[in-house]
């Protein structure tokens, strides 16, 4: 999920399990998401986006689901690997706007343990 | 294809030195960003550019400047560096709207340190 401190939140997965990481986005207007992965010492990279018309996505490996109502995205990663380690975060755009801002998440690390 | 470019990769600066930090993107993306990274923050957009020639401020554009006097370049300046600029820099690129997909590729990253 989300953080306003100086530690992320952390969540530590054992490889092969399923994760599933947590967002609170902001705007209630907000129409287009997107999750992406940063490993350390690397840009962030795109992972799969949704648009506010739909509630469910699915790329390979990794589905996102978004709950308009309550604001919430989140990622699911099948069989969860070691080289899905990193640092996950969403951010939110308005698509209407006349630029294309996006409002990052703080991000979420992914420990994945043998 | 090298997507967006970042230079330099590392620097550290003095307090009241200046610098430039250059963004190349060989993707012809309208948009262009700098964001920062701090630790435990979520990226903040320091100001963008809309196109050749366009820049506007974002959520934290105290202290630096920025050019984009051609499309594929969009250059960071620090006039007068001070400490509370060390951070982790972010330039990134996308697409107009009316495409759709519009997600925004990021470079490498450039860590200053500013003593």
């Amino acid at each position: 999920g989300e953080s306003v401190g100086l530690h992320l939140p952390t969540l530590s997965v054992q490889e092969g399990d399923n994760s599933i990481i947590n967002c609170a986005y902001s705007n209630s207007a907000s129409d287009y998401f997107i999750w992406y992965k940063q490993e350390s010492g690397k840009g962030p990279q795109f992972i799969i986006d949704i648009r506010s018309n739909m509630d469910k996505r699915q790329g390979q490996r990794v589905t996102v689901l978004l709950n308009k109502t309550v604001k919430h995205l989140s990622l699911q990663i099948a069989a969860t690997q070691p080289g899905d380690s990193a640092v996950y975060f969403c951010a939110e755009s308005l698509t209407t706007d006349s630029w294309g801002k996006f409002q990052f998440g703080a991000g979420t690390q992914v420990v994945v343990t043998p | 294809n090298a997507g967006v470019t970042q230079t330099p990769k590392f620097r550290v600066l003095k307090t009241g030195q200046s610098m430039t930090l250059l963004c190349a993107q060989d993707m012809n993306h309208e948009y262009m960003y700098w964001y920062r990274q701090d630790p435990g923050m979520g990226l903040r957009l320091i100001h963008y550019s809309v196109g050749e020639g366009t820049t506007a401020k974002g959520e934290v554009p105290d202290g630096y400047n920025v050019s984009r006097l051609k499309k594929q370049n969009f250059l960071l300046g620090l006039e007068s560096a001070a400490p509370s600029q060390t951070s982790v820099y972010f330039c990134a690129s996308s697409r107009n709207r009316t495409y759709l997909n519009t997600e925004a590729f990021f470079g490498q990253g450039t860590r200053l340190t500013v003593v």
